[in-house]
């Protein structure tokens, strides 16, 4: 089956502007969650959305939002862009079967550049 | 969610096994111990998880102490293809979250 992917793979930007970036979950997989990865910071978590819903957020300013649509796709944004956005964000999904373990599967990421 | 301890680094002959280990003391008994693993520039791969009992995969074993304070994730035949950032977490199977929690990993490098 087709895995996570994230569109777009690439994106330069400057700062001020906003961005807004894909994310297509495995087919059947309900949670979706972004991370944010840098140098400096490694993997940071971002937030979750399950059913539609943001279920768990991350330690990140109110710039950064996202949102999930009913076909489990979900979107995240970034508004007013800093430099110290530059960094790779990563998508993960996950089936979510009730009180099991679940693992997650990760897209390829977009390599955000903020200039 | 536990905190783990992992080498920043290691290095690993090519068909050798590379064994590499985590430290989570404060784990807690319904807290599973996963192993996802990053290939430069690509996002983590799943590799591997368990919660008390050794567990064996196509990819890689792991191997728990009776304590579940430490475990070592075994790749029994490493190839150039396994240098990767390996990455241990400790965390409950939640209801309400799939939140990983990432540490600084351990840098594997398979030399030929």
């Amino acid at each position: 089956k087709a895995g996570v992917t994230q569109t777009p793979r690439y994106l330069i930007k400057t700062r001020g502007q906003q961005v807004t970036l894909s994310c297509s979950p495995i087919s059947g997989h309900r949670s979706v969650s972004w991370y944010q990865q840098t140098p400096g910071q490694g993997l940071q978590f971002l937030f979750e959305y399950f059913s539609e819903t943001q279920r768990n957020k991350g330690n990140f300013p109110g710039r950064f939002s996202g949102r999930q649509f009913s076909n489990s796709r979900s979107e995240m944004n970034v508004s007013t862009l800093e430099l110290g956005d530059s960094a790779l964000y990563l998508c993960a999904s996950s089936l979510v079967a009730g009180g099991q373990v679940n693992e997650q599967f990760f897209g390829p990421g977009t390599r955000l550049t903020v200039l | 969610d536990a905190k783990t301890t992992q080498p920043p680094s290691m290095d690993c002959a090519e068909g050798r096994a590379a064994n590499l280990p985590c430290n989570h003391s404060t784990i807690s008994g319904n807290e599973y111990v996963y192993w996802y693993r990053q290939i430069h520039s690509q996002g983590p791969q799943y590799i591997i998880h368990g919660l008390k009992n050794n567990e064996t995969n196509e990819m890689a074993s792991l191997i728990i102490t009776e304590d579940r304070k430490s475990s070592t994730l075994i790749l029994p035949h490493a190839t150039l293809r396994d240098t990767a950032v390996y990455y241990c977490i400790v965390r409950a199977p939640q209801g309400g979250s799939e939140k990983l929690v990432f540490g600084k990993g351990t840098k594997l490098t398979v030399n030929p």
